[in-house]
């Protein structure tokens, strides 16, 4: 089955960029997305499609895949972008679902 | 504006059936895939089904498949999710969700927390 993996923490201090990756078995061929969780509530889309933004999304989120590697960036990160941060996969011939185990983003 | 709803989630005995409802509003829902994903205490999220637009296909993840059935009443704009056989590994807050295009999760629900006692 299709393996999706995250590392399992990323830290990095305000203002910066935070660079969350997911790698997978030529996940480029893969359409990809990025969901954001806070603590008790339910995730949000905020880039699908490796890398269009849903509307409200701010541009600082921003998503990339190639090889075996998708990437989701946040550029000038603040306080309230700290959350978990899944990718997800639709495995097609397999007609199943695939999470990355998540990536908790910690702002310093 | 789209608005999903899971009901039916509370303690249940190992062994035992329970029956999730998802109400939605604000969007064609005969028009939508729909899907159940659960995230155990602490953990990440786990895709469980997918159901078609017209209730005419269903996938199931490898945990729930056999035990898990997925089923929609378009005249009422409700997804079920039917989980019978319960483990505690079932234990989980369990979101309804839309699927769009290539299976992105634009819209989830609040959540409905199963725990399965032993």
């Amino acid at each position: 089955s299709y393996v999706l993996t995250q590392p399992p923490s990323v830290s990095v201090a305000p203002g910066e960029t935070a660079r969350l990756t997911c790698v997978g078995d030529n996940i480029e061929t893969r359409m990809v997305h990025w969901y954001q969780q806070k603590p008790g509530q339910a995730p949000v889309v905020v880039v699908y499609d490796d890398s269009d933004r849903p509307s409200g999304i701010p541009g600082r989120f921003s998503g990339s895949n190639s090889g075996n590697t998708a990437t989701l960036t946040i550029s000038r990160v603040a306080a309230g972008d700290e959350a978990d941060y899944y990718c997800q996969i639709w495995d097609g011939p397999n007609n199943r679902g695939v999470f990355g185990g998540g990536s908790k983003l910690t702002v310093l | 504006q789209v608005k999903l709803v899971e009901s039916g989630g509370g303690v249940v005995q190992a062994g035992k059936s329970l029956r999730l409802s998802c109400a939605a509003s604000g969007f064609g829902f005969n028009n939508y895939a729909m899907h159940w994903v659960r995230q155990a205490p602490g953990k990440g999220l786990e895709w469980v089904a997918l159901i078609w637009y017209d209730g005419s296909n269903k996938f199931y993840g490898d945990s729930v498949r056999g035990r898990f059935t997925i089923s929609r009443d378009n005249s009422n704009n409700t997804l079920f999710l039917q989980m019978s056989s319960l483990s505690a590994e079932d234990t989980a807050v369990y979101y309804c969700s839309r699927g769009v295009g290539s299976q992105t999760f634009d819209y989830w629900g609040q959540g409905t927390l199963v725990t399965v006692s032993s």
